[in-house]
């Protein structure tokens, strides 16, 4: 019963870099999100998909691209990675029933970027 | 804009006491859907409690109650006889629902309860 899985856990990156976060769900949910999480700002929505092949920007989008790869994969890129994107990064996904339920969360991704 | 404020940072309570969180939220939209969570030190995200809009009854989950105010826009989180377990970071967020359950979520609040 694995819900949604991130990978990886922990990284680091030099300034510059590239690095791709992986997200999948086995719950056949539609919908799926990138957020990324610093301190005292709460979690803020990066991009989001509402289905397979669609993807949104969310509010804090420069910087990132995201690939809706199938109905379960759903990965965030970091192009030239920043200092400013040292950050925790989560990715959810929801069903898609026209009326809200429960998003469920990966278990995180630490990033950062020196 | 839909806005979510959490003006406590951190609070602490004593174990087997009560404690209140506070959220309040902004939005012009009728219908919509609120939504407590914890995350502990291990980073994990665990939804507490959720309220729809259209319920005038408070959602009640063991221990953990909401006292939902629509008009006043406020949606506060009780938890009754704490305990150690509960320490946490707790979040208030938002959602209209629809296509999509984007999450609007407030800058949290940090529990500590002690011994």
């Amino acid at each position: 019963n694995a819900g949604v899985t991130q990978t990886p856990k922990f990284q680091v990156l030099k300034t510059g870099q590239s690095m791709t976060l992986q997200c999948a769900q086995d719950m056949n949910h539609n919908s799926m999100y990138w957020y990324r999480q610093d301190p005292g700002m709460g979690l803020r929505l990066i991009y989001y998909s509402a289905s397979e092949g669609t993807t949104d920007k969310g509010e804090v989008p420069n910087g990132y691209n995201v690939s809706r790869l199938n109905k379960r994969e759903f990965s965030l890129r970091l192009e030239s990675a920043a200092p400013s994107q040292t950050s925790v990064y989560f990715c959810a996904s929801s069903e898609d029933t026209g009326r809200s339920t429960e998003a469920f969360f990966g278990q995180g991704t630490r990033l950062t970027v020196v | 804009a839909q806005t979510v404020t959490q003006s406590q940072p951190e609070m602490s309570v004593q174990e087997a006491e009560t404690v209140t969180l506070s959220c309040t939220y902004d939005t012009s939209e009728s219908n919509y859907y609120l939504f407590w969570y914890k995350q502990p030190p291990s980073r994990q995200m665990i939804l507490v409690i959720r309220q729809e809009a259209y319920k005038q009854q408070n959602a009640t989950e063991n221990r953990f109650s909401v006292n939902f105010q629509k008009a006043a826009k406020s949606f506060s989180l009780k938890i009754s006889d704490s305990q150690l377990g509960d320490t946490a970071m707790y979040f208030c967020a938002f959602t209209t629902g629809g296509a999509t359950n984007k999450l609007i979520f407030g800058t949290g609040t940090l529990l500590a309860v002690q011994p």
